[in-house]
């Protein structure tokens, strides 16, 4: 069991231009949630979701930020014209249904110069 | 919405030494309380969890208490080892969701 799979583990965009941000949740697992981890602070939700849905998107920026779980393929957390305030660790979480306990999988850490 | 608050920001002890993690939520109606694990450059792993019909919950040198009057819980280590350095974060959900809020995060350092 390959666990929760993030990639790039390393992103370096530079302001302006778009990130895209990939996690395949675990085998078996149908939810994903995405967290953004700030230099010294804790997870901060961003969006839920299952297989073609959004079910929660109340910690994702208004703009410029958009989540997908398509039926085939990984999750996608797609970043529009970054600035350097998106430059964070981004946290893809798994789970088989609606249960306690996530899996996380390393993360991407984005870098904007 | 959910409030977690944990202390301390940074533990340092030594080998050998317990150490004691704490948190306080806002929310009585939160149910289930994860502690995680992060060690540098990985990602956060899950390592011992209380639900709030219980008070107590111990997994050899980790346990975690519950105090659900006083709306704060506890993670607890002994016998520490420099492996055990990381940063720990407490979580706390709230009744009918199964997203967690979690806390700033503990530095623990273990020193040989």
């Amino acid at each position: 069991n390959a666990g929760v799979m993030q990639n790039p583990r390393h992103l370096v965009r530079r302001r302006g231009q778009e990130a895209r941000l990939r996690c395949s949740p675990m085998k078996g697992h149908s939810h994903v949630y995405w967290y953004r981890q700030l230099p010294e602070e804790g997870l901060k939700f961003m969006v839920y979701l299952q297989k073609e849905n959004i079910i929660d998107e109340s910690g994702m920026p208004k703009e410029r930020f958009s989540a997908e779980f398509p039926k085939e393929g990984p999750s996608i957390l797609r970043i529009q014209q970054v600035v350097r305030g998106d430059s964070a660790a981004y946290f893809c979480a798994s789970s088989p249904g609606e249960t306690y306990g996530y899996t996380f999988g390393s993360g991407t850490r984005l870098t904007v110069v | 919405g959910e409030n977690v608050e944990q202390h301390p920001s940074t533990l340092s002890v030594q080998e050998g030494d317990s150490a004691v993690i704490k948190c306080t939520y806002s929310d009585s109606a939160s149910n289930y309380f994860p502690w995680y694990k992060q060690e540098l450059g990985k990602g956060p792993q899950l390592i011992i969890d209380i639900r709030s019909n219980v008070g107590e919950k111990k997994d050899q040198r980790i346990a975690v208490t519950l105090n659900k009057t006083a709306k704060h819980f506890s993670l607890h280590i002994t016998e520490t080892q420099p492996e055990d350095s990381a940063v720990y974060f407490c979580a706390a959900t709230s009744g009918g969701s199964y997203i967690p809020t979690f806390g700033r995060g503990t530095s623990l350092i273990v020193h040989p």
